[in-house]
């Protein structure tokens, strides 16, 4: 089955730094484009990052530029978001998804990050 | 990157069509054949039901359609299912190399 699981999510304190991975099964991982999307509680989606499958483009948004970073390993189909310096509005549920063209055709359950104090 | 405009919610009784907008700029939705529709329902990731303004996947269902004029695209069931309540969101890809999605709208079917 075509899947992507992310991992990771947990509460955080502001200021603090988290890591999460997205794994991916049945499909060519290393030929594929990849994305972070969040959805903050009870709002709409928003993209995050964008990487390419060799890793040599990378785009995102200017609300996490300079904060976040998108990375991958393809030997391992996993994929990574790095974020630094968490505020409370970055509190949502994180979706890794793939995207073929310039849609997002196979997303992840979800994880939840929750920066608190 | 300002979100695309949804309406918050539309509602419709079993049977009847209804049509949801997603109003961008000419730097977004005008300007590329990139827009796509997601439908989500409480507490699930996002599922893909239209690409490239008309397109669908393989096993959505051929009441889902997609269109585009100019800024504004729509997405419009028909032979509305109870099944079809949940959240719809757009989507255009960008000329700064970047994704914007809609506010998302709330379907009802009465």
């Amino acid at each position: 089955e075509v899947q992507l699981v992310e991992t990771g999510g947990r509460l955080v304190q502001p200021g603090g730094s988290l890591r999460l991975s997205c794994t991916a099964s049945a499909f060519t991982f290393s030929s594929s484009n990849m994305n972070w999307v969040r959805q903050a509680p009870g709002k709409g989606l928003e993209w995050l990052s964008y990487i390419s499958s060799s890793s040599l483009s990378i785009y995102q948004a200017d609300s996490v530029k300079g904060r976040f970073t998108i990375s991958r390993d393809n030997a391992k189909n996993s994929l990574y978001l790095q974020m630094n310096s968490l505020r409370v509005e970055d509190t949502a549920v994180y979706y890794c998804a793939r995207s073929q063209l310039a849609a997002f055709d196979i997303w992840g359950q979800g994880t939840m990050v929750t920066v608190s104090s | 990157q300002s979100a695309l405009t949804q309406p918050a919610s539309v509602s419709g009784s079993p049977g009847q069509s209804i049509t949801i907008s997603c109003t961008g700029t000419s730097s977004d939705v005008g300007g590329f054949n990139y827009v796509s529709w997601y439908q989500q329902h409480p507490g699930k990731a996002p599922k893909l039901i239209i690409y490239d303004v008309f397109k669908r996947p393989s096993g959505v269902s051929d009441r889902f359609s997609g269109s585009k004029s100019g800024n504004a695209a729509s997405l419009t069931i028909s032979g509305l299912l109870p099944e079809d309540e949940s959240d719809y969101y757009c989507s255009s890809y960008t000329s700064r190399s970047s994704w914007v999605f809609g506010g998302g709208t709330k379907l009802a079917v009465l």
